[in-house]
């Protein structure tokens, strides 16, 4: 079983649209959460940090549940700029090691 | 821009061959951290240098090695390669403090044949 998984898509939605990737850890010593946005051929970018109380940036929504070791990023209004890959990244409290998900591919159509 | 740059962009290698990739980090960190990403997937952890010391590894064979500099630039080397080790090598810098978010250079790509 993978230590961070993610449901790789693609996501096709129109703009406008509300879209909800999901991720799910196995390593509860995890201590930092983050999703990172990846443009094709691109260098991953960090999108947001994830609390457990939640934050929001705009349209995009990020949660935590410890308890299920899950983790939410919501988009809402869906632009064609939003078209990327979501990484889902987790640190445990051993080091400064990111473990990333898979990704899940978002396609925004016009 | 995230300051941190990666030479060269991209490399074409024969198998069994060596290669060494480089990697210049942000002004002021301290920290860096090398991941390789295979097409269509996340990248996955190398190894972490921290003050010229390695200070953390992946599940990666010791043929990929790596070297820290007082300045805090940073090369990896692969030895013997493979053809699975065709993929995308990022570094990425940060000051060495667990809460500090790691800024990724724009990576080489490597294709080894």
């Amino acid at each position: 079983r993978k230590e961070v998984e993610q449901d790789p898509g693609p996501f096709n939605v129109p703009e406008g649209a509300t879209v909800a990737f999901n991720c799910t850890y196995s390593n509860s010593a995890s201590q930092s959460f983050f999703w990172y946005r990846q443009d094709c051929r691109k260098e991953p970018k960090l999108l947001m940090s994830v609390y457990s109380s939640g934050n929001e940036d705009g349209r995009f929504t990020a949660q935590l549940n410890r308890a299920s070791q899950y983790i939410s990023l919501l988009i809402r209004d869906s632009k064609l700029s939003d078209s990327a890959t979501y990484l889902c990244v987790v640190r445990s409290n051993a080091g400064n090691m990111l473990t990333f998900g898979g990704g899940t591919r978002l396609m925004v159509k016009p | 821009e995230t300051g941190v740059t990666q030479s060269p962009t991209h490399l074409i290698k024969t198998r069994g061959q060596q290669v060494t990739l480089r990697c210049s980090s942000q002004s002021g960190h301290n920290t860096v951290s090398w991941y390789q990403q295979a097409l269509g997937q996340g990248p996955q952890f190398i190894f972490q240098y921290y003050r010229e010391e390695e200070n953390g590894r992946g599940n990666f064979p010791p043929r990929f090695s790596g070297l820290q500099f007082p300045n805090y630039s940073s090369e990896l080397n692969v030895n013997a390669l493979e053809l699975d080790d065709s993929a995308l090598y990022l570094c990425a810098s940060s000051l060495w403090d667990r809460g500090e978010t790691q800024y990724f250079g724009p990576g080489t790509r490597l294709l080894v044949l």
